[in-house]
């Protein structure tokens, strides 16, 4: 079985500080690592993609990949109070077209 | 920017009735998903769709289950007869290359079987 893991939270960050974010995967094999954003009653809002080692930056968001300890993290920098939804890790396993998900992470941005 | 639609946004249903929920993909794009999240629980994957055949579909999608792209326009996820644990959002995707570069999600259809 092919696990996604996030800590569900709720994790709270002050306005303006940094929210970090963490996922692990079973599947050594997963090639393709998202990010996605869910408010309540809404559906997924792809935020950001990484496929290689290191850090891709977007804006405020900053995906981190380590394959070899099979995390992936997303950093928001200068968290605002729209930030505030359920973050949601998700895998594309190799020579599958589908996505696995994780729980999410219920994050709160507080002013 | 284009949107992935779906309709209804909200079905009532009894259980053992068929429902048929209906999305739009975006116009270029070649693959085609349903995905559903039970409320309060991870979204799951129930089929991909690619070039009028399944092409992958997890153990959710059993043979209560069908899609069909009837118009080459709409995508549809049919459940013949539904079960009161049917009841969440599914949500339809679409994606234009098979390679991974994260889907479009529809606005979703909440399904209340009662």
């Amino acid at each position: 079985q092919k696990e996604v893991e996030q800590n569900s939270g709720p994790l709270s960050v002050p306005e303006g500080a940094i929210a970090s974010l963490n996922c692990t995967y079973s599947d050594r094999g997963s090639q393709s690592f998202f990010w996605y954003r869910q408010y309540s009653g809404k559906s997924p809002e792809l935020i950001m993609f990484i496929y290689s080692n290191g850090d891709k930056e977007d804006g405020r968001f900053t995906a981190q990949l380590n394959k070899a300890s099979q995390y992936v993290s997303l950093l928001i920098r200068d968290s605002q109070p729209s930030d505030s939804a359920t973050y949601l890790c998700a895998v594309g396993i190799q020579g599958a077209q589908k996505l696995v998900f994780g729980q999410g992470t219920r994050l709160t941005i507080n002013p | 920017e284009p949107e992935v639609t779906q309709t209804p946004s909200h079905q009532v249903t009894q259980m053992g009735q068929e429902v048929i929920l209906r999305c739009v993909p975006i116009s270029n794009h070649l693959y085609f998903y349903w995905y559903r999240q039970i409320l309060g629980q991870k979204v799951e994957f129930l089929v991909s769709f690619y070039n009028n055949e399944i092409s992958e579909k997890s153990e959710i999608f059993d043979d209560q289950f069908s899609v069909e792209r009837p118009d080459g326009s709409n995508f549809t996820l049919k459940i013949r007869s539904t079960k009161l644990e049917d009841s969440a959002m599914y949500f339809c995707a679409s994606s234009l290359a098979r390679e991974n570069y994260g889907y479009t999600f529809g606005s979703g259809t909440r399904l209340t079987v009662v």
